[in-house]
């Protein structure tokens, strides 16, 4: 199957600054990719859909000025948290669409952010 | 609107036993459905899916599903549960026409199995 992965795979960060995460595909090119965003002990909540070459769509109450995502290649995705605070401590994962609608999706290991 | 509910937070086992960790879906169509498995600290591994057919889907781990449509249930189970399948379980379901439409995940059960 598709092998999708995750960088860094743990980031600890100070306060105001900014972090940068990537999703790459390794196995087939994939013009969407998404992002989601799990709080400890909770659901995973879908937080855009990364288009490549046009601009991400993002659920209904996401800060599409806090969370940068840029799907600049058909394999890679990236995610920025600009200026972070404690509260956008998570853990951040991407996930692919499968190659044919009967496939399910291909999740990232997940990248676990810390804003001190 | 589509929706996932597990109705429990948490279900207790004892290694041996059978299993069963709760679905219940609200969606127009027919959706896909899903179950994932989530060790701490990793993403989300696939267990098993619904497409269409037979209602009784067999997956990983000796995991298995039972597609109910009249009661809308997507129940999973294992008929004897080991210590190493305590983790946290994801019901998801997605729009059946495209693998690129979202998926929506329900809040998630803690298995746990004790020796």
């Amino acid at each position: 199957g598709a092998v999708v992965s995750q960088h860094p795979s743990r980031v600890i960060c100070k306060s105001g600054t900014s972090v940068k995460i990537e999703c790459r595909s390794l196995d087939f090119q994939a013009t969407t990719m998404f992002w989601y965003r799990q709080f400890p002990k909770q659901s995973l909540m879908l937080m855009a859909t990364s288009n490549e070459g046009s601009k991400a769509t993002y659920e209904q109450g996401v800060e599409k000025d806090k969370f940068l995502i840029n799907h600049a290649s058909l394999t890679l995705s990236t995610l920025t948290v600009t200026s972070a605070h404690p509260e956008d401590s998570s853990f951040y994962i991407c996930s692919l669409p499968g190659r044919d609608r009967d496939e399910t999706q291909y999740f990232g290991p997940g990248t676990r952010l810390l804003v001190l | 609107a589509q929706s996932v509910a597990q109705p429990e937070d948490q279900v207790n086992v004892a290694e041996g036993n059978p299993l069963t960790v709760k679905c219940t879906y609200s969606v127009s169509g027919n959706p896909y459905l899903f179950w994932y498995v989530q060790y701490p600290n990793r993403g989300l591994q696939f267990l098993l899916k619904y497409i269409t057919g037979d209602n009784l889907v067999k997956g990983s781990y000796g995991f298995e599903a039972e597609f109910n449509k009249s009661q809308t249930s997507f129940h999973l189970k294992k008929p004897s549960a080991l210590v190493s399948d305590s983790a946290l379980y994801f019901c998801a379901v997605r729009a059946r026409y495209s693998s690129a439409s979202k998926i929506i995940f329900g809040s998630g059960t803690r298995l746990s199995i004790r020796p």
